[in-house]
């Protein structure tokens, strides 16, 4: 079945570094999708989305890239931050599924000072 | 502007007890989801709807029920909790084509 999932459980990471979070995912038909960042006992926050029709998209301090070729995804995060610090989530959704979107495990995003 | 509302924040129930949680969104979004998330887990979709009178089930469904009467309102109803239900409940909307806005969940335990 459909499936999102990400490379790397944990990344600790030092204040002022830049942020690598990679996500693979398997639905070669998802055209869809989006970074959410969740902290504790929080729900999950919107960060950025990108299309099918687009390989990099750019935000304040993230960047998400996108390459369909080997259905991977990335968030970059410049000059990372304490607040930074949360749990990370990929999801990815197709044209006329409903609009819904499936989650990966998630990624945990601790920065030291 | 509140956004999606989910009540109550947090709930013990007992084996074999039935309850309510709420959730009503203020953006005239027509998509409505539940999803609820484990320890250390993503988040997996209970029941969804594209619009008022239309629900239809996510990936797991079983031991849920939903409605849809209005735009605004999206109740999960739980008839006879298990220990198993025991998640925290985060039910969002959205536009379709569009991200979706999550409420603060409902941490609930089964005991």
């Amino acid at each position: 079945g459909e499936s999102v999932g990400l490379h790397l459980p944990t990344l600790s990471v030092q204040e002022g570094d830049n942020s690598i979070i990679n996500c693979a995912y398997s639905n070669s038909a998802s055209d869809y999708f989006i970074w959410y960042k969740q902290e504790s006992g929080k729900g999950p926050q919107f960060i950025i989305d990108i299309r099918s029709n687009m390989d990099k998209r750019q935000g304040q301090r993230v960047t998400v890239l996108l390459n369909k070729t080997v259905k991977h995804l990335s968030l970059q995060i410049a000059a990372t931050q304490p607040g930074d610090s949360a749990v990370y989530f990929c999801a990815e959704s197709f044209t006329g599924g409903g609009n819904k979107l499936t989650f990966g495990t998630g990624t945990q995003l601790k920065v030291e000072l | 502007n509140a956004g999606v509302t989910q009540t109550p924040k947090f709930r013990i129930l007992k084996i074999g007890q039935s309850m309510t949680l709420q959730c009503t969104q203020d953006m005239n979004h027509n998509y409505m989801y539940w999803y609820r998330q484990d320890p250390g887990m993503g988040l997996k979709l209970i029941y969804y709807s594209v619009g008022a009178g239309i629900t239809d089930k996510g990936e797991v469904p079983n031991g849920y029920n939903v409605s849809r009467s209005t735009t605004e309102d999206f109740p999960l109803r739980l008839e006879l909790a298990a220990p198993s239900q025991t998640s925290v409940y985060f039910c969002a909307s959205s536009q379709q084509g569009a991200g979706y806005t999550f409420g603060s969940g409902t941490r609930l335990t089964v005991v």
